[in-house]
């Protein structure tokens, strides 16, 4: 499954399956992304960063993608579980270590079993 | 592992009440934030704090005010609640200097009458 164009509010994909949630921002002085994962009932989570000097970064099953040209941030799920079912925030900064942090309105991921 | 706590998960408040949320934080960090989550919105920020004493407002400090006298508790007032302030209030903390990994309390749950 894969949302596309500005933050969406949902997005629905089968367990096992790859996901991608897409991010728009606006600030084109934003230097650092960052995704958080916001789980029912829990305060957000980091998931994985990356600076405007790198277009991907992968971390455990995760991948984020950076397209500057576009100001559009991606974070790539592989074989998503029951566990990655969540709301996802993208947020930027205008430097790496002020965290000082802009966030999107979020995406709630549902993995359908 | 870092522990943010919120001394109250929910909270029901009379218009004009004056409101404390409390948070502390047990891992020494320099930073701690106030954001309030609202549906469609994601998470803004309302006032952060980059040393004790200091505070700086966010994005809507309008009708809130903070304090920060020890370096691991971090307040949010709200003078004179009003319905609008109805909504979930996270505070977070990070290490000063690094990435931008906000560590985040569950949230409290504001309801205004």
């Amino acid at each position: 499954g894969e949302s596309v164009g500005l933050h969406l509010p949902t997005l629905s994909v089968q367990e096992g399956d790859n996901s991608i949630i897409n991010c728009a921002y606006s600030n084109s002085a934003s230097d650092y992304f960052i995704w958080y994962k916001q789980e029912s009932g829990k305060g957000p989570q980091f998931i994985i960063d990356i600076r405007s000097n790198m277009d991907k970064r992968q971390g455990q099953r995760v991948t984020v993608l950076l397209n500057k040209t576009v100001k559009h941030l991606s974070l790539q799920i592989a074989a998503t579980q029951p566990g990655d079912s969540a709301v996802y925030f993208c947020a930027e900064a205008e430097n790496f270590g002020n965290e000082k942090l802009t966030f999107g309105t979020g995406t709630r991921l549902t993995i359908i079993p | 592992d870092v522990k943010v706590t919120q001394s109250s998960r929910y909270l029901v408040k009379r218009t004009g009440e004056k409101v404390f949320l409390e948070c502390v934080q047990d891992m020494d960090h320099e930073n701690m934030f106030w954001y309030r989550q609202d549906p469609g919105l994601g998470l803004r920020l309302i006032y952060f704090s980059y040393d004790v004493k200091m505070k700086e407002k966010g994005d809507i400090p309008e009708g809130y005010s903070v304090s920060r006298e020890k370096k691991e508790r971090f307040s949010l007032i709200l003078e004179s609640a009003s319905t609008n302030q109805t909504s979930m209030y996270l505070c977070a903390s990070s290490l000063g200097g690094r990435t931008g990994e906000l560590f985040f309390g569950e949230g409290s749950r504001l309801t205004v009458l």
